[in-house]
């Protein structure tokens, strides 16, 4: 267990449904970050949320809409998804040091979706 | 733009067979360079961070390198629980932005 936790771990859904994918931290870091995996492409990151602000919005479209209402959790809210959505979605978190240099992400287990 | 590359995309070992993974980097201003382990269907597990030219890290039979253009991760005599995607990242600048490559899938027969 690395200390993010992410449920669902499945999710199939329609074209049409509205769904949400929640992420939890219990490390106490200060940032947060989604990511999108498909099969054979690099992890492509999707939005990052510093102190619960977002700070990079990967030029991802608006059918994903993610929500951080505090340092621990992390929402992905998912309407009108097309089918070349289906992925691993993957959540991370770490401690931003302004200090120090590159600050280690730690990863969730995932939520495996699938767009009909 | 910052870029990694992995290679080779897979690698079959036999038990015990030592080998090297290769990433090559062009990331501005590198802060950290990341090495994780993915199962299948599973999130990243991290292996190391190696943050200046010249530095090693090891752990069990892995062991991570870094010069300025590539980082390389070594196995030695590997095991059939050592099979797995390895991830290389980047960070560079002043974001928090991880630059990944695409990974290398090792699998080790007993």
């Amino acid at each position: 267990e690395t200390g993010v936790t992410q449920t669902p771990r499945h999710l199939v859904m329609g074209m049409t449904n509205k769904k949400s994918l929640k992420c939890e931290q219990h490390l106490g870091h200060n940032a947060m970050y989604w990511y999108k995996q498909s099969a054979k492409k690099p992890l492509e990151l999707m939005f990052v949320y510093n102190f619960k602000e977002q700070t990079e919005n990967n030029s991802v479209p608006s059918r994903f809409s993610p929500e951080c209402p505090n340092s621990s959790h992390l929402f992905l809210h998912l309407h009108t998804l097309q089918p070349e959505d289906s992925a691993l979605y993957l959540c991370a978190s770490s401690q931003e040091n302004y200090e120090e240099s590159g600050d280690t992400q730690y990863f969730g287990p995932g939520t495996r979706l699938t767009v009909l | 733009e910052d870029q990694v590359t992995q290679s080779p995309e897979a690698l079959r070992l036999q038990e015990g067979e030592s080998s090297s993974l290769n990433c090559s980097y062009t990331v501005s201003g590198l802060r950290g360079l990341f090495w994780y382990r993915q199962d299948p269907g599973k999130g990243p597990e991290f292996l190391f961070t190696l943050y200046s030219a010249g530095e090693e890290k090891e752990k069990e039979r892995l062991k991570a390198t870094l010069t300025k253009k590539e980082s390389f991760l070594h196995i030695t005599a590997p095991k059939p629980e050592d099979s797995a995607t390895y991830l290389c990242a980047g960070a560079g600048g002043s974001n928090y932005k991880l630059t990944f490559g695409k990974g290398t899938l090792l699998t080790v027969n007993p």
